[in-house]
C-alpha cells in the first residue's frame, strides 16, 4: 500500500513563530487532506488539497503531486495550534492512509 | 448541520463480550467511513459506505467486525468476542462526495478489560 511519511515528528515553538510541516507519499494520489487533532482528540479537517495551493487564515498548504509531497504552513502560531497534524492520502473515494503525524507544541 | 455524532463516547467491556457503536453522519453526506486509532498512531481505515452500500473493507476488519448502514443514514460497527487488542478509539467520518474533505466525529473510546 501507499506509504506516508511526515516530518518533523515533533516540533516545539514559541508563540508567534512560523512553521512548515512536510508530508511525503510513495505513489500518485487523488485525495490528500490535512487534519489537526486537538489535545481532546477531535480531528478537524484543515484542507482538501490533492494538488495546488490553498490558504485559510494563518494556515496554507501546497501539494506538488508530481513530486509526491505536500507542505502545511502555520504562521504566527498560537497556543491553540498545539496538537497533532496529520496528512492523509488516498486514491479517490476510498479509505485514506494517514501518516504518523507531527506533534506540535506552541509555548506561550 | 450538527456535525458527525458518535455514541457512546466511552465503552468499557470485558473480554469476550460484544459491543456496538453508532455513527450519525451529517445528513446530506452520502459517504461514511470508519477508522480506528491507537495511542500515538494515525487513524487506520476500516471500512467505507456510499449510501447503504459497503464498498471497501480493510484487511484490519477481521470476521469479528461487522458494519452496517441501513437506508444510507446512520451506521453501526459491531465487534464480536472482543479482545484486549481491540482497545482503541473508533472514529467515524462522513463526506458529501469525492473532492470534499472529511468531517470526523468525536469518536468512541473502547477499553477491553
Amino acid at each position: 500500500g501507499i506509504q506516508v511519511e511526515q516530518s518533523p515528528p515533533d516540533l516545539i515553538l514559541q508563540e508567534g513563530a512560523n512553521s512548515t510541516l512536510r508530508c511525503n507519499f510513495s505513489d500518485s494520489v487523488n485525495n490528500l487532506q490535512w487534519f489537526h487533532q486537538n489535545p481532546w482528540g477531535q480531528l478537524i479537517n484543515l484542507f482538501y488539497i490533492p494538488s495546488g495551493t490553498k490558504q485559510n487564515g494563518r494556515l496554507s498548504a501546497t501539494t506538488v503531486a508530481t513530486e509526491r509531497y505536500s507542505l502545511l504552513y502555520i504562521s504566527s502560531s498560537q497556543t491553540t495550534d498545539s496538537g497533532v497534524y496529520f496528512c492523509a492520502v488516498g486514491g479517490g473515494a476510498d479509505g485514506l492512509t494517514f501518516g504518523k503525524g507531527t506533534h506540535l507544541i506552541i509555548q506561550p | 448541520d450538527t456535525g458527525v455524532s458518535q455514541n457512546p463516547r466511552h465503552k468499557i467491556t470485558k473480554r469476550g463480550q460484544n459491543v456496538t457503536f453508532r455513527c450519525d453522519p451529517i445528513s446530506e453526506h452520502n459517504r461514511l467511513y470508519w477508522y480506528r486509532q491507537t495511542l500515538g498512531q494515525g487513524p487506520e481505515f476500516l471500512t467505507y459506505f456510499q449510501n447503504e452500500a459497503q464498498l471497501e473493507k480493510s484487511r484490519l476488519l477481521s470476521d469479528r467486525f461487522s458494519a452496517e448502514r441501513p437506508k444510507g443514514s446512520f451506521s453501526t460497527l459491531e465487534i464480536q468476542r472482543t479482545e484486549q487488542g481491540d482497545s482503541a478509539m473508533y472514529l467515524c467520518a462522513s463526506s458529501i462526495q469525492t473532492g470534499y474533505g472529511y468531517t470526523f466525529g468525536s469518536g468512541t473510546r473502547l477499553t477491553v478489560v
